[in-house]
């Protein structure tokens, strides 16, 4: 079965800090690696997946298989980061499709 | 084109009784999954239906069931309730092809808040 860890359920850095959300993950195959973020009063929405590679809104992710983790990182803190963050993962179903397994989440404060 | 609805927004059931919760898929989608989300939890996924049929299926026990219609939108049923039911239902389309290499992002509802008592 898979999981996936997210150790920090909240973390607070300053404007302009840099900031790492850490997400480790068991799983026997290859999945898909996912962050998904819900700011305040919005819906989950879909930040980023590892397969597509690419930097959105200053965030990167890298999969590091020998570690299993996915850590969401951004080098300089904006106060609009402030939100919920979720990290997730999925086996390929072949479809197109997949089916999310997320950790618990990890709220981001930015201070001002 | 329109994202995601969920009907009711909320509502409140009473241990026992059943409960159905509605989607509505975003345009051209064909896909729908359901999720529960307990306070302070992550989404669980509950199933996922893709052209009507379901294809895929969480740890949740057979009283949680579900029906995708022609239009791709999409129903949860959930009997005896039960007071651990209480929890945020996602819904999140999206699109699917068979044997296709890409991958397709699923859009999230705002979610039904269910509370029993």
């Amino acid at each position: 079965a898979q999981r996936v860890t997210q150790p920090e359920k909240l973390l607070s850095v300053f404007k302009g800090a840099p900031v790492e959300l850490k997400c480790n993950y068991s799983y026997s195959g290859s999945p898909e690696l996912f962050w998904y973020v819900q700011y305040s009063r919005q819906r989950l929405q879909l930040l980023l997946r590892h397969i597509s590679r690419e930097s959105i809104k200053g965030f990167t992710a890298d999969l590091n298989k020998g570690e299993t983790s996915f850590h969401l990182k951004k080098p300089f803190a904006q106060e609009e980061d402030s939100a919920m963050y979720y990290c997730a993962l999925s086996p390929y179903s072949g479809a197109g499709s997949y089916q999310l397994t997320f950790g618990k989440g990890t709220k981001l404060s930015v201070i001002p | 084109e329109t994202g995601v609805t969920q009907s009711p927004t909320h509502l409140i059931k009473t241990r026992g009784q059943q409960v159905t919760l509605r989607c509505s898929s975003q345009s051209g989608h064909n896909t729908v999954s359901w999720y529960q989300q307990a306070l302070g939890q992550g989404p669980q996924f509950i199933f996922q239906y893709y052209r009507e049929e379901e294809n895929g299926r969480g740890n949740f026990p057979p009283r949680f069931s579900g029906l995708q219609f022609p239009n791709y939108s999409s129903e949860l049923n959930v009997n005896a309730l039960e007071l651990d039911d209480s929890a945020l239902y996602l819904c999140a389309s999206s699109q699917s092809r068979p044997f296709s290499t890409l991958i397709y992002e699923q859009y999230f509802g705002p979610g039904t808040r269910l509370t029993v008592t």
